[in-house]
């Protein structure tokens, strides 16, 4: 069935260190691609998707690209901040769109 | 519209009681569906609506869970005889209907403490 493999957490990062968070997946066909985020205390957050493949999502310095060749979908940022630290969960719809398949979720805490 | 609300944000209940959860989706979304997350978690998916009609439901929701939408507005979801196990956090999303996935939008959650 389809799934998504995402990196283990916690990360730590210094301020204006570079981001990267691994998300692969399984899926038959052409699902679409997510990265949701959860401030502490907040609930999730659409934070930026692909539907198609070779398509780069991007928002608030974010950015992953959907990777059919190695159904990946990477997400990276140039340079974080402490604002940015959350829990960071890599998603799939399935072929229909009638389900979201979560990967555990990444951690990252940016400390100043 | 404000986004999608859950009610209540916490319950705490006794094991073998029965508890009911309600979800207010965005007013214009068709779909609407329910999660569980569990510490350390990513959202698990329970079931789904297109309007009142429920399409989907996980194979490992227990007989317990039953969920509603009866007029393809607000839906709600009940637990029958709850089990620790079910103690978790309860989510709601809705999106648009339509050929390709749109965005889920995700409610606060409902937190669940069965003693």
């Amino acid at each position: 069935g389809d799934s998504v493999t995402q990196m283990e957490g916690p990360v730590t990062l210094s301020e204006e260190a570079f981001l990267t968070i691994n998300c692969t997946y399984t899926a038959t066909g052409y699902p679409s691609l997510f990265w949701y985020v959860q401030y502490p205390g907040e609930g999730l957050q659409l934070l930026l998707k692909a539907t198609k493949a070779d398509d780069k999502g991007s928002n608030k310095g974010f950015e992953a690209t959907y990777r059919k060749e190695t159904t990946s979908f990477h997400l990276e940022k140039g340079s974080v901040q402490v604002s940015d630290s959350a829990v960071y969960f890599c998603a799939l719809s399935d072929l229909n769109g009638n389900q979201f398949y979560f990967g555990t979720g990444t951690s990252l805490t940016v400390i100043p | 519209d404000t986004g999608v609300s859950q009610d209540p944000r916490h319950k705490i209940t006794k094991r073998g009681q029965n508890v009911t959860f309600r979800c207010d989706p965005i007013s214009e979304h068709n779909r609407l569906y329910w999660y569980r997350q569990t510490l350390g978690q990513g959202p698990e998916f329970l079931t789904y609506f297109q309007n009142e009609a429920q399409l989907e439901k996980s194979r490992l929701l227990s007989d317990r869970f039953s969920a509603e939408r009866p007029k393809g507005s607000f839906s709600t979801l009940e637990i029958q005889r709850t089990e620790q196990g079910d103690s978790a956090m309860y989510l709601c999303a809705s999106s648009l209907g339509g050929p390709v996935q749109e965005t889920q939008y995700f409610g606060p959650g409902t937190r669940l403490l069965v003693l």
